[in-house]
């Protein structure tokens, strides 16, 4: 268990709608990072925040959004969803000890879009 | 622009022997670190060893190690006395060394470990 937790689980969803995915880093940890893995793409970095600001950005659709709240959980919304989202989608977190450099994973959300 | 090249797709080794992925990075990042990590078929990711560019001996982490060879630009994961549960999806990852840097990963090597 890497201390990071990612609801829900399993998502299948159409295509057009909204979802939201959910993940709450290690504690201590003040860096979140959103991953996303296709059999196409394989794994790619979307976005990542620290302690509440957007440090950095990858290859994120403009339909894609997250966002990181005062208690360090982040948010990663999914709109107008296509065929092609359909993936799992990873979230990581990592700084909570100095020079710490280690990301660890959440399980993932599995994401099927019909 | 960081790249990871893994140009094993696949391989098999036998149980309670050693096997060594493959593993080569570019980065123009001064200061990067070099990062494993396992997905079994249940789909999570493992983190298993970290290395830094300027560590200057190689990381080890139980049966894991870090073949680090800085100027060939490679990263290889050496496991000893392979275990069954060894077979799963292995990725290679680089990031800047920096707080905050995003892990860019290889295609992975699928290990089978064979009894």
């Amino acid at each position: 268990d890497s201390g990071v937790t990612q609801t829900p689980k399993h998502l299948i969803t159409a295509t057009g709608q909204r979802v939201t995915l959910r993940c709450s880093p290690r504690s201590g940890d003040l860096s979140v990072y959103w991953y996303q893995q296709s059999l196409d793409q394989g794994l790619q970095f979307l976005i990542q925040y620290y302690n509440g600001e957007e440090r950095a950005k990858g290859n994120i659709l403009e339909r894609f959004s997250a966002q990181q709240f005062p208690d360090l959980h982040s948010e990663l919304n999914l709109s107008s969803l296509e065929l092609g989202d359909s993936a799992l989608y990873f979230c990581a977190s990592s700084g909570g000890k100095p020079a710490s450099y280690e990301q660890y994973f959440g399980p993932g959300t599995r994401l099927t879009v019909t | 622009a960081q790249k990871i090249t893994q140009t094993q797709p696949g391989m098999f080794v036998q149980e309670k022997e050693a096997v060594t992925l493959d593993c080569t990075y570019d980065t123009s990042d001064p200061s990067y670190g070099l990062f494993w990590y396992k997905q079994p078929s249940s789909g999570e990711m493992i983190f298993l060893i970290y290395q830094g560019s300027y560590d200057q001996q190689n990381a080890t982490e139980g049966r894991y190690s870090l073949n680090f060879q800085k100027a060939r630009k490679s990263a290889n994961l050496v496991i000893s006395a392979s275990q069954l549960g060894d077979s799963a999806m292995y990725f290679c990852a680089t990031a800047p060394v920096y707080q905050g840097g995003k892990l860019i990963f290889g295609q992975g090597t699928e290990l089978s470990v064979k009894p």
